[in-house]
């Protein structure tokens, strides 16, 4: 069974920090994705990448970067946090194969930046 | 890009009634469409999916969709929901050959014992 861990669960920033959000998948996937939630908009992609040291924008890059040197893991990095960025993030993993390959997604982060 | 619509965000409904949620996509290509699912502190999970043959997709659970080129909509169905079928829902599609998915706002759905 494929499994995506985001390393914290829950995070508490203040506001200027630069904050690290981690993400690993178990099961040789070339694609992943870094989604943020929030309520009655769904989700938003921020960036993905398609294989290792590959990255393209998402939806809502700007605040944003991201780093992938090895295959299994995809960092999120917020330069300067801020309070707009208060969020759950997710990450998830799909295979390159098919484009109909579901996306597999870790429990995700509840940052709250103060 | 393509885009996302779904409709009736909050959905409360009695245990035993039917279901149903629309989903709506704007891309003119052909694509790939799914339905996700979020139960109250889990991660998001795949409830059923779309890419050829038959327009009717039986997923987990009892859960069924209809995609509808015509009217480019996916429209997820349950004939009779339990309590245990309160989650968030999400529509999301793709364009073929695009690993890129797009996600609608969601439906949060309570069934009421």
């Amino acid at each position: 069974d494929v499994k995506v861990t985001q390393s914290s669960r829950y995070l508490v920033k203040r506001t200027g920090e630069k904050v690290f959000l981690e993400c690993v998948q178990d099961m040789d996937h070339e694609n992943m994705f870094w989604y943020r939630q929030d309520p009655g908009l769904g989700l938003r992609l921020i960036y993905f990448s398609y294989d290792v040291k590959m990255k393209e924008k998402g939806d809502i890059p700007e605040g944003y970067s991201v780093s992938r040197e090895k295959k299994e893991r995809f960092s999120l990095i917020l330069e300067s946090a801020s309070t707009n960025q208060t969020s759950m993030y997710l990450c998830a993993s799909s295979s390159r194969d098919r484009s109909y390959s579901p996306l597999h997604f870790g429990n995700g982060t509840r940052l709250t930046v103060t | 890009a393509q885009s996302v619509s779904q409709h009736n965000h909050h959905v409360i409904l009695s245990e035993a009634a039917s279901l149903e949620l629309g989903c709506n996509y704007s891309y003119g290509g052909t694509v790939n469409l799914f339905w996700y699912v979020q139960y109250p502190g889990q991660h998001l999970q795949l409830l059923l999916k779309y890419f050829s043959g038959d327009p009717l997709v039986k997923g987990i659970k009892g859960f069924e969709a209809e995609f509808i080129k015509s009217k480019f909509s996916f429209n997820l169905r349950k004939p009779s929901v339990q309590w245990s079928d309160t989650a968030e829902y999400f529509c999301a599609v793709n364009a073929y050959g695009n690993n890129r998915l797009a996600f609608g706002k969601g439906n949060q759905v309570v069934v009421i014992p």
